[in-house]
């Protein structure tokens, strides 16, 4: 089964602090692994992706770290705001699309003053 | 450049009826994808659309089905609806479907 497993189900983190939100995958054929962010009553808004040709891609204060070997990538958040309080979803495609994707279980963060 | 739009963003139907939610790509996006979204089952994958023709297929029944037209715009049908189709039907769009997704707002559908 094409499974992305996500973790924490939920995570309260301190305005300034970091974020970590970690993802694991079995199927070795994905190689696109985007992370998005949902509002309540909105889409889900592409944060960064990265292809697993790269073990690091930096976009601002979000991070994607990827560990092929382990078959696993993790979102960091650095200096997480109020305003980063969302759901984020980690997700995974194979055959070079990004259009039929298979989606992590969900993080819900809340960042606190 | 306008985002995707979903139509209606809200609906309420009764168990056996089917339901028919349309969305409009991003001007210029080929590739049309629907997902659904529910509190246990997360955001899951019904299909893709490309050219006017189906791409790529989730797990879902075939009382789940879609099209699309020339002009891009894909439609979403539910037959026979099951109180657990209740959810948040969500449509995303790209150039050709090997780059980012774009996603609309979606449209909550509630089963009686």
């Amino acid at each position: 089964q094409q499974q992305v497993k996500q973790s924490p189900q939920s995570l309260i983190v301190q305005k300034g602090g970091i974020s970590i939100i970690n993802c694991a995958y079995e199927n070795t054929a994905f190689d696109y692994f985007p992370w998005y962010q949902q509002f309540p009553g909105k889409g889900p808004a592409l944060l960064i992706a990265i292809r697993p040709d790269v073990s690091e891609k930096k976009e601002g204060r979000f991070t994607i770290s990827f560990n092929k070997s382990a078959k696993q990538f993790s979102l960091h958040i650095m200096d997480s705001q109020p305003g980063d309080s969302a759901t984020y979803f980690c997700a995974a495609d194979s055959t070079g699309t990004a259009s039929k994707l298979t989606f992590g279980t969900g993080t819900r963060l809340q960042v606190t003053l | 450049k306008a985002g995707v739009t979903q139509t209606p963003r809200y609906l309420i139907k009764t168990r056996g009826q089917q339901v028919t939610l349309s969305c409009s790509p991003i001007s210029g996006h080929r590739s049309v994808s629907w997902y659904q979204q529910t509190p246990g089952q997360g955001l899951q994958f019904l299909f893709e659309y490309f050219s006017e023709t189906q791409r790529n297929k989730g797990n879902f029944p075939g009382r789940f089905s879609g099209r699309q037209f020339s002009n891009s715009r894909s439609e979403m049908n539910v037959s026979t609806l099951e109180l657990g189709d209740s959810a948040l039907y969500l449509c995303a769009s790209s150039f050709t479907g090997y780059e980012t997704q774009y996603f609309g707002p979606g449209t909550r559908l509630l089963v009686l």
